[in-house]
């Protein structure tokens, strides 16, 4: 069984803060997706990362894939009030979208 | 923009009563999908569908559950016996293709906002 262990599970800080969430398993994925989650909403897709070691941006977004592809983190750059939320990361095995979620980091950004 | 779209946005059942959850996939999408999330717990997945057939299903998706494509819009996931520890928001999602390693831009899964089946 293929675990996806998210930190941290809480996080408040103020505007304009930086923060890293991350995710890690002692599992290979083939590729590493973070979603984001609203109160009441599904899951939305923010980024999938597929190569050991990419990183791709999405405006103050940052996310990385580790070189084995066991582990990804999330670094927000000056965090605002609109970021805050639900994060998710998930982990897809060889089985295609079968996908594996870690537990989530809920974001608070104060203003 | 289009959409996964799911009914009902919450239902509350009985124990023993027989539920079904429906989902309209997005038109063009081939793959389907449901996944549950007990309140507090992680996101876990239950079941992916293609060409009329189950193509994976998790330990969780045993006897009582069963998914079903009635018409060429409907994709539909029925608990027959609900237990109390069914209680949970039941996501269905769906993608134009098969796992985003091999197919990044048509990969992606498309999330509907859930039905929350409470089970007294």
């Amino acid at each position: 069984t293929q675990l996806l262990e998210q930190s941290p599970q809480f996080l408040s800080i103020q505007e304009g803060e930086n923060l890293t969430v991350y995710c890690n398993s002692s599992s290979v994925f083939s590729s590493l997706q973070w979603y984001r989650q609203e109160p009441g909403e599904g899951p939305v897709l923010l980024v999938t990362v597929v190569t050991g070691g990419e990183v791709k941006k999405l405006k103050r977004l940052t996310f990385q894939f580790g070189d084995a592809r066991k582990d990804s983190s999330l670094h927000i750059t000056a965090a605002q009030p609109g970021d805050t939320g639900l994060y998710l990361c998930a982990g897809e095995g060889n089985a295609g979208n079968m996908l594996t979620f870690g537990g989530g980091t809920r974001l608070m950004v104060k203003p | 923009e289009p959409e996964v779209t799911q009914t009902p946005s919450h239902q509350v059942t009985q124990m023993g009563q027989e539920v079904i959850l429906r989902c309209v996939p997005i038109s063009n999408h081939l793959y389907f999908y449901w996944y549950r999330q007990i309140l507090g717990q992680k996101v876990e997945f239950l079941v992916s569908f293609y060409n009329n057939e189950i193509s994976e299903k998790s330990e969780i998706f045993d006897d009582q559950f069963s998914v079903e494509r009635p018409d060429g819009s409907n994709f539909t996931l029925k608990i027959r016996s609900t237990k109390l520890e069914d209680s949970a928001m039941y996501f269905c999602a769906s993608s134009e293709n098969w796992g985003s390693s091999g197919h990044i831009d048509t990969g992606e899964l498309f999330f509907g906002e859930g039905s929350r089946l409470t089970v007294l």
